[in-house]
């Protein structure tokens, strides 16, 4: 069975640089059938879909984000990781990664998600 | 900047039927944004319960139904359960790569 797993700090200083890796365990991250990504959930709030890459390097962001964040993979070790820059109290959210589809069946769908990390952002 | 709209909170009476609904600010839904549903009890990931717009995900109960009606995207939970109360996702995936959660709704059952 495919397991995600956040790790990284949970507390993160105004200005710095926020920094989550997930690994995949259950099976490989090079595979050409999906996207691996980053959602948050802000305390009280909605998700919101941050970004995902693919085993090659592509990598896709959403617009609101894109100038802060940077999503990178690292195939020998089955981990992708995020980094937001800049960050202020309104970046404090639990992070999940997640896997979305590629394929013809289940298209764009976020099937398996990792348990979820708060990050709190606070001098 | 694309938006996709949920209603915030929604009620339904045990036993009874709901439509969430899934839309967008500009433009209609269609089954080429590969709308998804999404189930959240809270501290908890979400689980996918509908994709492809109206495909359920293994193990999912045939009283969640997914479908397009008009331009907007629906999630019909019929014979609501005590434990369907919690939150609801949709995305519609927007092309070159981004997705878009819709802000969420809220189900109480009572």
């Amino acid at each position: 069975q495919l397991q995600l797993q956040e790790s990284g700090p949970g507390l993160v200083k105004p200005s710095e640089t926020l920094s989550l890796t997930c690994t995949v365990s259950g099976g490989s991250i090079s595979s050409n059938s999906y996207y691996w990504g980053w959602i948050r959930q802000p305390p009280g709030k909605g998700l919101e879909w941050i970004g995902s890459i693919y085993y090659s390097g592509s990598t896709y962001y959403s617009p609101s984000l894109k100038s802060r964040v940077t999503i990178s993979v690292d195939t020998s070790k089955n981990q992708f990781s995020l980094r937001l820059s800049s960050v202020t109290a309104a970046d404090t959210a639990v992070y999940f990664c997640a896997r979305r589809a590629h394929t013809p069946i289940g298209f764009a769908r976020f099937d398996f998600w990792g348990q979820g990390t708060l990050v709190t952002v606070s001098s | 900047q694309t938006v996709v709209t949920q209603e915030p909170s929604f009620s339904v009476s045990p036993g009874g039927t709901v439509t969430l609904t899934c839309g967008l600010t500009s433009g209609s839904v269609s089954a080429s944004y590969y709308p998804s549903w999404y189930q959240q009890t809270p501290g908890q990931a979400p689980r996918a319960l509908i994709y492809s717009t109206n495909t359920r995900s293994s193990g999912v109960p045939d009283r969640f139904a997914g479908s397009i009606l008009g331009n907007i995207a629906a999630l019909t939970i019929t014979g609501a359960q005590a434990d369907d109360e919690c939150d609801y996702y949709c995305v519609l995936y927007l092309g070159s790569g981004i997705s878009v959660f819709g802000g969420g709704t809220r189900l109480t059952v009572l």
